[in-house]
């Protein structure tokens, strides 16, 4: 079962909005990742987690907040986002190696946000 | 550090014929993996195929075929006899072997492949 879900499908939030983004594998992956992806442009990383550990923060605002409860899965939370913050969410799991090397990643189907 | 350059923003082909996407990549690194993923119009990036580095044997999965060349940097997808269901979104990425960089992937700008019927 090579499969990552995503809910809800789609967004729509106010900027003063509280939300959440959430994410579940069950593959047993240890490492978990966050994406946003603008139209017409390849997905940035914004978090990965490792061992339920936070391990790379790319400089994201501190409106988006993630936390991974368990290994199987990743919460998004979001809070007083601005409109150009609309974009597919993606998150994505992957399996470690050997040698610390970390496998590909699998994707879900992502979340729709559009922030009016 | 690393890039990935992937040329062509926009192929548009008629079904059956062959298409060829291109995928350059740059790294110091000696040991690394290089990816392909679809993007179809739903949004799912789908996992087509990982090539480590040490590993340069061509491959082919129906009527995919990959070809990786270490002399040149790349890393080039073939689909023979396209099918309209193979329009989509194409990523090429690149990830180093470290485990400090927690496989965190280097996307191309992606190639729009349009088949038409």
């Amino acid at each position: 079962d090579t499969e990552v879900t995503q809910t809800p499908k789609h967004l729509v939030m106010g900027m003063t909005n509280k939300k959440s983004l959430k994410c579940e594998q069950h593959m047993g992956h240890r490492a978990m990742y966050w994406y946003k992806q603008k139209a017409k442009k390849p997905p940035e990383l914004m978090f990965v987690y490792s061992y339920e550990k936070l391990s790379i923060n790319e400089s994201v605002p501190s409106r988006f907040s993630p936390e991974c409860p368990n290994s199987s899965l990743l919460n998004l939370h979001l809070h007083a986002l601005q409109p150009e913050d609309s974009a597919l969410y993606l998150c994505a799991s992957s399996q470690q190696g050997g040698k610390s090397s970390y496998n590909e990643q699998f994707f879900g189907p992502g979340t729709r946000l559009t922030v009016l | 550090a690393q890039k990935v350059t992937q040329a062509q923003t926009e192929i548009s082909v008629v079904e059956k014929e062959d298409v060829t996407l291109d995928c350059v990549y740059e790294t110091r690194d000696t040991t690394y993996y290089l990816f392909w993923y679809k993007q179809p119009p739903s949004g799912e990036l789908v996992f087509l195929i990982r090539r480590n580095s040490f590993d340069e044997q061509n491959e082919i999965s129906g009527r995919y075929s990959w070809n990786f060349q270490k002399s040149t940097s790349s890393f080039n997808f073939t689909i023979t006899a396209s099918q309209v269901v193979d329009s989509a979104v194409y990523f090429c990425a690149l990830s180093d072997a470290g485990g400090t960089s927690y496989g965190k992937l280097t996307f191309g700008q992606g190639t729009i492949l349009t088949v038409h019927p």
